[in-house]
């Protein structure tokens, strides 16, 4: 069935180091793949998306292409802050049902 | 423009009380979704609705939970007889009618319940 796998956290790194999110996806169909971001006692804010093959999510310094072949979307960032601590979630829609289907999420902590 | 607001931001409920949730969506999107995200996990489709249907249910548990979202008023998941393992942070989205290839959902900031 339709599932994503995502890398297990929690993921500690210094300020300025290089971040990196796996995340893989089984779908039917050519689904739309997003990460959603999860900042301490708030909702999910949508981080940056890609609707179709090779297409390239970006945004507040954050990239993820969408790749059909190894059908995944790993998150990248050449340099994260403090304030990019965080709950990360990647997440798919498949066109076919309304609802997105998430990843178990991924906590990400910055030091300073 | 308001986002999608939800009340309580925290329920307490004794096992066996009743639980409701509310969830306003942003203006203009007519689409409503429910979410449950327990501790230490992702979160979980339960329900979809537009204004007086319910279109998806298949994640919802069979008993004790129920939403709605009609004509005039907020949306609202009920749980009945609550248990301790109905615990868990309620995430409402919502998303603007006619978006059925796009996905992007904007979600509220979440309704905790702790059931004692």
């Amino acid at each position: 069935g339709n599932s994503v796998t995502q890398m297990e956290g929690p993921v500690t790194l210094s300020e300025e180091a290089f971040l990196t999110i796996n995340c893989t996806y089984t779908a039917t169909g050519y689904p739309s793949l997003f990460w959603y971001v999860q900042y301490p006692g708030e909702g999910l804010q949508l981080l940056l998306k890609a609707t179709k093959a090779d297409d390239k999510g970006s945004n507040k310094g954050f990239e993820a292409t969408y790749r059909k072949e190894t059908t995944s979307f790993h998150l990248e960032k050449g340099s994260v802050q403090v304030s990019d601590s965080a709950v990360y979630f990647c997440a798919f829609h498949s066109g076919s049902a309304r609802q997105l289907t998430f990843g178990s999420g991924t906590q990400l902590t910055v030091l300073p | 423009n308001a986002g999608v607001m939800q009340n309580p931001r925290h329920l307490v409920r004794r096992r066996g009380q009743e639980a409701r949730l509310r969830c306003s969506p942003m203006k203009g999107h007519s689409h409503v979704y429910w979410y449950r995200q327990l501790p230490e996990e992702g979160l979980k489709f339960m329900v979809y609705l537009q204004k007086e249907n319910i279109i998806d249910e298949s994640g919802m548990p069979k008993e004790r939970f129920s939403a709605e979202f009609p004509k005039e008023g907020p949306s609202i998941l009920r749980i009945q007889q609550v248990v301790r393992g109905d615990s868990a942070a309620y995430f409402c989205a919502s998303s603007p009618p006619g978006t059925g290839g796009d996905g992007e959902l904007f979600f509220g900031e979440g309704s905790r319940l702790t059931v004692l």
